[in-house]
């Protein structure tokens, strides 16, 4: 059973940068991983950020970006503003299909 | 413009069979795949499976197969996860996502608004 991993929550003062990471306990995250961004705030459907690692979305602030650090998949997040409060979740590819990680609530405080 | 508009909510007795719907429009449906993604009220998003509807290419999440179909129908534009049997613990959100999948990307860019099933007795 694959699991994915992300931090459970993590805090951020607003103008400042916060990374979120996403792992694998089957090994590393590789640009073959395909990692997959979503910010989701409550009462939404998930809104996608960032695809195959790091690219955005034409909606996506430039502020917000993806990357490979280590062995793991990367969204950093600058000049945070307090409507960056949300969960944010990734998603890899595994062969023939695709896991979300468990999602890590960002609190802008 | 590119829309995801799924069916509306739905509430079922234990057992009962169920079939929700995610309609396409803004784009050439057969040319990307449609996936679903299970969210129970308050916990994480799951990955159910996915379907391309231009040849009907259907893969499922270990997690999910048996459990669930999923469908496309070309002339209607639309996809479809149907239930035979549902449980209480299938009550969630749901969404359909569309996603361009290839060998050199994998891209989930638009998600429908969700459908809402609750199953109790």
């Amino acid at each position: 059973q694959t699991v994915v991993t992300q931090e459970p929550s993590l805090t951020v003062s607003p103008g400042g940068t916060v990374t979120l990471t996403c792992g694998s306990s089957t090994g590393g995250v590789s640009r073959g991983s395909f990692a997959n961004w979503f910010q989701q705030k409550p009462g939404q459907a998930p809104r996608p950020l960032i695809y195959s690692t790091v690219n955005r979305h034409s909606w996506t602030p430039s502020r917000i970006s993806g990357s490979l650090l280590g062995d793991k998949a990367v969204l950093t997040l600058s000049g945070v503003q307090p409507e960056d409060e949300a969960e944010y979740y990734c998603l890899l590819y595994f062969g023939d299909t695709f896991v979300f990680g468990p999602g890590t609530k960002l609190t802008v405080l | 413009e590119v829309l995801l508009v799924q069916s509306g909510a739905e509430v079922k007795m234990p057992g009962e069979s169920l079939k929700i719907s995610c309609g396409a429009s803004g784009y050439r449906f057969t040319s990307y795949w449609i996936a679903w993604v299970r969210q129970v009220p308050g916990k994480g998003l799951e990955w159910m499976g996915s379907i391309y509807p231009g040849d009907s290419d259907t893969r499922y999440s270990p997690s999910f197969r048996g459990r669930v179909t999923i469908s496309a129908a070309k002339s209607s534009s639309a996809a479809s996860l149907q239930w035979s049997a549902l449980k209480a613990s299938d009550t969630a959100y749901y969404y359909c996502a569309r996603m361009d999948y290839t060998s050199s990307w994998k891209n989930v860019d638009y998600l429908g608004q969700g459908t809402l099933v609750t199953v109790s007795s």
